[in-house]
């Protein structure tokens, strides 16, 4: 079955220093890739997202991600940390008819 | 209006009681998508509407939930008999187009919370 797995549930890196989180798929048709960001109490906002136009994709706010088919990968980075990114990272994959299909979740703090 | 809006924001239910959490989309999004978040979990798809066809509903957990969309505009997840296990955010997405193939972007309203006690 389709899946998408994001590794490490938390991550805390400090402020000004590189931001990783990680995202894995298992797709065996072309993926479409997507990256959401979630503050507390509100909804999911698009940060960005792959449609194989470009394997390097730049989102809002800094972030970017690279498509790497041969590791099934789209790593979620961001050079520098500011205390405002800290929230929940979904990585999802487009499954049948459109639906997403999530990862776990990663939940991202920053240390002043 | 501007984005997505769902009502209420929280719900508090007893076991046993009927709910329903509305969903009103982007205007003129053809696509609307149902999500259930668990505590501590990604989203997972529910149900997908394309105008008032609902075309998806392999994700809904039983029988006591129910999902309408009557004039291809706001839409309406209805829970009978609510359990425990049903407490969770209940999100839910709307997109532009709606061809199978696309990436269109789902925006997302903020959410209802449902607890059942």
């Amino acid at each position: 079955a389709q899946s998408v797995t994001q590794l490490g549930s938390h991550v805390s890196v400090s402020e000004g220093a590189l931001v990783l989180l990680r995202c894995n798929y298992s797709s065996s048709v072309p993926p479409y890739l997507f990256w959401y960001v979630q503050y507390p109490n509100q909804g999911l906002q698009l940060l960005l997202k792959y449609t194989s136009a470009a394997t390097l994709v730049k989102g809002i706010n800094g972030f970017e991600a690279e498509f790497k088919k041969s590791e099934t990968s789209f790593h979620l980075t961001k050079p520098s940390a500011h205390m405002s990114d800290a929230a929940e990272y979904f990585c999802a994959d487009r499954g049948q008819g459109g639906k997403l299909i999530f990862g776990q979740g990663t939940e991202l703090s920053v240390k002043p | 209006g501007a984005g997505v809006s769902q009502s209420p924001r929280y719900k508090v239910a007893k076991r046993g009681q009927d709910v329903a959490l509305r969903c009103d989309p982007i205007s003129g999004h053809v696509s609307l998508f149902w999500y259930q978040q668990a505590l501590g979990q990604g989203p997972e798809f529910l149900t997908y509407f394309q105008n008032e066809a609902q075309l998806d509903k392999s994700g809904l957990p039983s029988d006591r939930f129910f999902a309408e969309r009557p004039e291809g505009s706001v839409s309406t997840l209805k829970i009978q008999r609510t359990q425990q296990e049903d407490s969770a955010v209940y999100l839910c997405a709307s997109s532009l187009v709606a061809k199978r193939t696309s990436t269109d972007t789902q925006y997302f309203g903020p959410g209802t919370r449902l607890t059942v006690l």
